[in-house]
């Protein structure tokens, strides 16, 4: 049974600190890793994708890939009150067809 | 959700009654999908679709089943609902390529009394 664990939380954090979500998934095979951000009651939408090791750059954001240890992360930088939400990490399984499998998500919270 | 629907929003309905959801996608994209997401669960894959009558079961499809007729349209089936298939509902689509991720639709949210 192929696998994406996240920590629940809630994961507390004041504003204008860095957020640290962190992802395991299990699939070796796995080539491409993506973070949704899902406000509650909404729709969840793409905010990064990460294919090769090392770490991507987008504005606040950082994602970051460890294909040994299988384990992907994702940092917020100056945190914000409008970046309450739960964050899910996304795993593509191999064997095609752009499967995604989804971990249960963590719930960030930014106090001001 | 810019270029996919889901209808309806929001259904209640009755233990054993069939009940059809849909997907509708304007981006002519080959991947569809139908995802369920409950409380401690994250998003669970029904069923996906490759292509018009291209379908394929997920991890979670027993009770339901789905067709694509038409490039654009994705229906979710559930044959004989149960309070089990209380959740909500999320249509998803993706072009072609291991390196795009999901488009998602807005959601349904189905309620089995």
């Amino acid at each position: 049974q192929k696998e994406v664990e996240q920590n629940s939380g809630p994961l507390s954090v004041p504003e204008g600190a860095i957020a640290s979500l962190n992802c395991t998934y299990s699939d070796r095979g796995s080539q491409s890793f993506f973070w949704y951000r899902q406000y509650s009651g909404k729709s969840p939408e793409l905010i990064m994708f990460i294919y090769s090791n090392g770490d991507k750059e987008d504005g606040r954001f950082t994602a970051q890939l460890n294909k040994a240890s299988q384990y992907v992360s994702l940092l917020i930088r100056d945190s914000q009150p409008s970046d309450s939400a739960t964050y899910l990490c996304a795993v593509n399984l191999s064997g095609g067809y752009n499967k995604l499998i989804f971990g249960a998500g963590t719930r960030l919270a930014v106090h001001p | 959700d810019a270029g996919i629907t889901q209808s309806p929003r929001h259904k209640v309905t009755e233990t054993g009654t069939p009940v059809t959801l849909r997907c509708h996608q304007t981006e002519n994209h080959r991947y569809m999908y139908w995802y369920r997401q409950d409380p401690g669960h994250g998003l669970r894959l029904i069923h996906y679709s490759y292509g018009v009558k291209d379908t394929d079961k997920g991890e979670v499809s027993d009770g339901y089943s789905v067709s694509r007729s038409k490039t654009e349209d994705f229906l979710l089936t559930l044959e004989s609902a149960t309070s089990s298939q209380t959740s909500v509902y999320f249509c998803a689509i993706s072009d072609v390529g291991v390196l795009y991720g999901y488009t998602f639709g807005s959601g349904t949210r189905l309620t089995v009394v």
